[in-house]
């Protein structure tokens, strides 16, 4: 069964660091993309990092580049987002998801993200 | 970054209505894009990919259209169980981007 558990979220003050884990079971890690995904109390989807199956590609939206790390341990099944100058609107639950593909043609290959964790809820605030 | 723009961001229906919600991109996919169900409190489920493609499992009145820019998910008789959010990412390009939500309540 495929499983993906974040850990490491809580409450952190404005200008503090964090760092995510999510733990991944039952599919074989290292064949798939991973991507952070964020959603702001009330508030809809944001996805925050993307990153390879050997870690050589990362991406992240334009609100966290130079401020959140995405990393991964692939001998661990681990996924990591390291978090750094805290801001109150970075406030969300974080989750981890797999990125699938079911089909390709040609070249282009499609999919979703079909697996997530539960989320871990990051409150930033003095 | 592709922007993803939803509409409507609210929807009352009741059961047994056809529903249909629009996403558009800033620029073109292809078709690229994917569905996403989320109750209160849970993560979101996928639905369709490849824009219209059903993931395995979903109920048959999920469907998918469109290419490019723009694209739809319709339900074609809402259910008790269907009463959501729903909302589009596209995969086209990095960073994967999300729409705003439409969320789908009772009538």
């Amino acid at each position: 069964e495929v499983q993906l558990v974040e850990s490491g979220g809580g409450l952190v003050q404005p200008g503090g660091s964090l760092r995510l884990s999510c733990a991944a079971s039952g599919f074989t890690f290292s064949s798939y993309w991973m991507s952070w995904v964020r959603q702001a109390p009330g508030k809809g989807l944001e996805g925050v990092a993307n990153i390879k199956q050997d870690g050589s590609e990362k991406y992240y939206v334009g609100s966290v580049k130079g401020r959140f790390i995405i990393s991964r341990d692939n001998a661990k099944n681990s996924l990591y987002l390291q978090m750094n100058s805290l801001r109150a609107e970075d406030t969300a639950v974080y989750y981890c998801a797999r990125n699938w593909v079911g089909h390709c043609s040609g070249t282009s290959c499609y999919g979703g993200l079909d697996y997530w964790g539960q989320g871990t809820l990051v409150p930033v605030s003095s | 970054d592709i922007q993803l723009t939803q509409s409507p961001s609210f929807l009352s229906a009741s059961v047994g209505d056809r529903v249909t919600i629009t996403c558009r991109a800033s620029q073109g996919i292809r078709s690229h894009l994917a569905w996403y169900q989320q109750k209160p409190g849970k993560a979101p489920k996928l639905l369709i990919y490849a824009a219209s493609t059903l993931q395995s499992g979903v109920p048959s009145r999920f469907s998918g259209s469109g290419s490019g820019t723009e694209f739809t998910l319709t339900i074609s008789s809402l259910q008790p169980e269907d009463f959501a959010t729903y909302c589009c990412q596209q995969l086209n390009s990095y960073p994967l981007t999300f729409g705003g939500g439409t969320k789908v309540e009772i009538k």
